[in-house]
């Protein structure tokens, strides 16, 4: 079985700044894909960057970015320039590459980001 | 955009009550998810389903069943409900997986569930 730890429940960081979450996982799984996912206060779950397990290219998607250590399986969040819009959940997720398209998510416990005007 | 919705953002129940929570995709997605959210827990996978009348158990079934009679509507069902099933539960949804795979699950709003 799959397991994700984020050892920061919570985080604060000044507007305008850089932050970085973290997050490891355990796997036996060659074949696999990360998550970060954003829960803002009252709205709902979305995407915020995905990694597929077999790229060493680092995702980024525009602000966001990550730092994929495969060999210390680890999986790290970086938000560059924050904005007080980025406040909210986080939640790191694994999934094992699915097979006839059955996949499930694991999740961390979350970090709950507050970016301070 | 993909929307997936749910049938209340709030809901009351008492102990021993049968307990429906519905949810519906609009993305004819085969794939769709039920989760409960606690806090220092994170997300926690009840019950997930592939097609229509399946169904399979995810990290912590007991307590609840599903129904999945329609492609588009996946719904929980807490038998009697109990004050330990007070949570929030999520439901989500996604393509089925092909390569390359580019497909996310797509979340709903929420129902925060009090079971007193």
């Amino acid at each position: 079985a799959q397991t994700v730890t984020q050892s920061q429940p919570e985080m604060s960081v000044q507007e305008a700044e850089t932050v970085t979450l973290s997050c490891t996982y355990d796997t036996s799984e060659s074949n696999y894909y990360l998550f970060w996912y954003k829960q803002p206060p009252s709205r709902q779950m979305i995407l915020v960057i995905r990694q597929e397990a077999y790229k060493q290219q680092n995702a980024t998607e525009n602000r966001f970015s990550v730092n994929f250590q495969k060999a210390a399986k680890s999986f790290s969040l970086k938000i560059s320039d924050s904005q007080l819009g980025d406040t909210a959940m986080y939640f790191c997720a694994f999934m094992k590459h699915p097979n006839f398209g059955n996949e499930k998510l694991t999740f961390g416990t979350g970090t709950r980001l507050t970016i301070i005007p | 955009d993909v929307k997936v919705t749910q049938s209340s953002r709030y809901l009351v129940k008492r102990t021993g009550e049968k307990v429906f929570l519905e949810c519906v995709q609009d993305m004819d997605h085969e794939n769709m998810f039920w989760y409960r959210q606690d806090p220092g827990l994170g997300l926690r996978l009840i019950y997930f389903s592939y097609d229509v009348k399946m169904k399979e158990k995810g990290d912590i079934p007991e307590g609840y069943s599903v129904s999945r009679e329609k492609k588009e509507r996946f719904s929980l069902i807490l038998e009697s409900a109990s004050t330990n099933q007070t949570s929030m539960y999520l439901c989500a949804s996604t393509e089925k997986g092909r390569a390359p795979f580019t497909d996310t699950q797509y979340f709903g709003p929420g129902t925060r569930l009090t079971v007193l």
